[in-house]
Order: structure tokens, then C-alpha cells, then sequence
């Protein structure tokens, strides 16, 4: 199946410093999600959106559906401790009931 | 709230047994999915089900198979569990794909397997 690119693979940042992190595929998506996976847990839903050039925020964490419809960006403003962990981007196929998923960024927050 | 409920949080086998992972979710989703998820190589799908009965193949189905008796329930079967399907396992669901906003998976805390 098809893997979407993502950047950076991981970052250690200290606490209250922002993050970006960017998501680009070589085909065009019509949605793209934002997951954030907890250690030894599944992943949870943080952003979904639907329209290119779209900006949605939640909390602390904004996403951008890129104009392109090829890309995605999630920022996380003021990071905390709670942060950790791994961020996924994620698109359906055009085809049928298939998701592709991004290699994820690991995020490590120093307090 | 969506819940997709995995019946395991860690199993251990031993090469060669039989090994089933279940998956409930209670939102009277069409769609369940198994994954499974490696350091390195990401999720990728092992197979899907879009109704009860209905399955479909995904990246990886050799060495595994699904059952789909009732909606709310997907079952992953292990044949002849081998040292190489160690994994972590998720399950997910979601809504037919019609409309955009139902292109969504909600995920299981998921199943970390150990086959010895």
C-alpha cells in the first residue's frame, strides 16, 4: 500500500517550545486525519480535515490541509509534558475502505 | 464516544497454536479493520470488512483470516501463529465512506503479541 511521507521522524523539544510536523504524498487526498498514539496504546483522532487549504484547530494543536491537496502540517503550540508520543498523518485511498498512514513523528518532551 | 474494545492487551503463544484476537466496537460501524503495527514499517492492513459476512483483503493477509459473524464484532485468526506475526495488533471501525466526514477510523487500545 501506499506510505505517506513524514517529517521529522522524531523530535526532542523542551517544554513550552512549539512543534510543526508535515505529512506530503505523491497523490491527491481528499481528507487527511492527525493521530497521536500514547506508548502501548492505539491511536486516537486529533484533527480531521476536508477542504484544501482548510486550517483546524484543537486546543493547542492546529492542521493544515495543504493547497496542494498533497500535504499536511500539524503544530502543536506550547508543548507539555503530556505530548509525548507518536503522531500519525493519514489519508483515505480513492478506491475503497483503505486508509494510508504516515511512519509517524516521536515526539519527546524535556520538562 | 466511539468505543472499539480489543479483548486482549497482551497475549503470549507459542509457535504453531491457533490464536484469536477479538474486536467489539459499540457505534454500529459497517467498516472494521485489523492492522498491525511494527517499529520502522508503520500500520499496515491486514484485512477489512464493510458488512457482516464481507471481507477483504488488505496489504499483508498471508498467514492470517478474519471472521465476521455480527456487526459490532471482527475476529483475527492466526492459523498456525509463527515468530515473524509478533506485533502489536490494532483493531479499528468506522461509517460507510460515503460522505467526507465519515472518513475517519477510531481505534482499539490494541493487542501486543508475543509468539514464542
Amino acid at each position: 500500500g501506499q506510505q505517506l511521507n513524514q517529517s521529522p521522524q522524531s523530535m526532542f523539544i523542551q517544554e513550552g517550545e512549539d512543534v510543526s510536523m508535515n505529512c506530503t504524498s505523491s497523490s491527491i487526498f481528499n481528507t487527511w486525519l492527525w493521530y497521536k498514539q500514547d506508548p502501548g496504546e492505539g491511536p486516537v483522532l486529533l484533527i480531521a480535515l476536508y477542504k484544501a487549504g482548510e486550517l483546524t484547530s484543537n486546543g493547542r494543536l492546529t492542521a493544515q490541509f495543504g493547497i496542494t491537496r498533497k500535504d499536511s502540517f500539524l503544530n502543536i503550540s506550547a508543548s507539555i509534558p503530556s505530548d509525548v508520543g507518536i503522531y500519525f498523518c493519514a489519508g483515505p485511498s480513492n478506491t475503497g475502505n483503505q486508509f494510508y498512514f504516515g511512519t509517524g513523528t516521536s515526539l519527546t518532551v524535556i520538562p | 464516544d466511539v468505543k472499539v474494545t480489543q479483548s486482549s492487551r497482551y497475549l503470549v503463544k507459542r509457535t504453531g497454536e491457533k490464536v484469536f484476537l477479538e474486536c467489539v466496537q459499540d457505534m454500529d460501524h459497517e467498516n472494521m479493520f485489523w492492522y498491525r503495527q511494527d517499529p520502522g514499517l508503520g500500520l499496515r492492513l491486514i484485512y477489512f470488512s464493510y458488512d457482516v459476512k464481507m471481507k477483504e483483503k488488505g496489504d499483508i493477509p498471508e498467514g492470517y483470516s478474519v471472521s465476521r459473524e455480527k456487526k459490532e464484532r471482527f475476529s483475527l485468526i492466526l492459523e498456525s501463529a509463527s515468530t515473524n506475526q509478533t506485533s502489536m495488533y490494532l483493531c479499528a471501525s468506522s461509517r460507510p465512506w460515503e460522505i467526507p466526514t465519515n472518513e475517519k477510523l477510531f481505534f482499539g487500545s490494541g493487542t501486543q503479541l508475543s509468539v514464542l
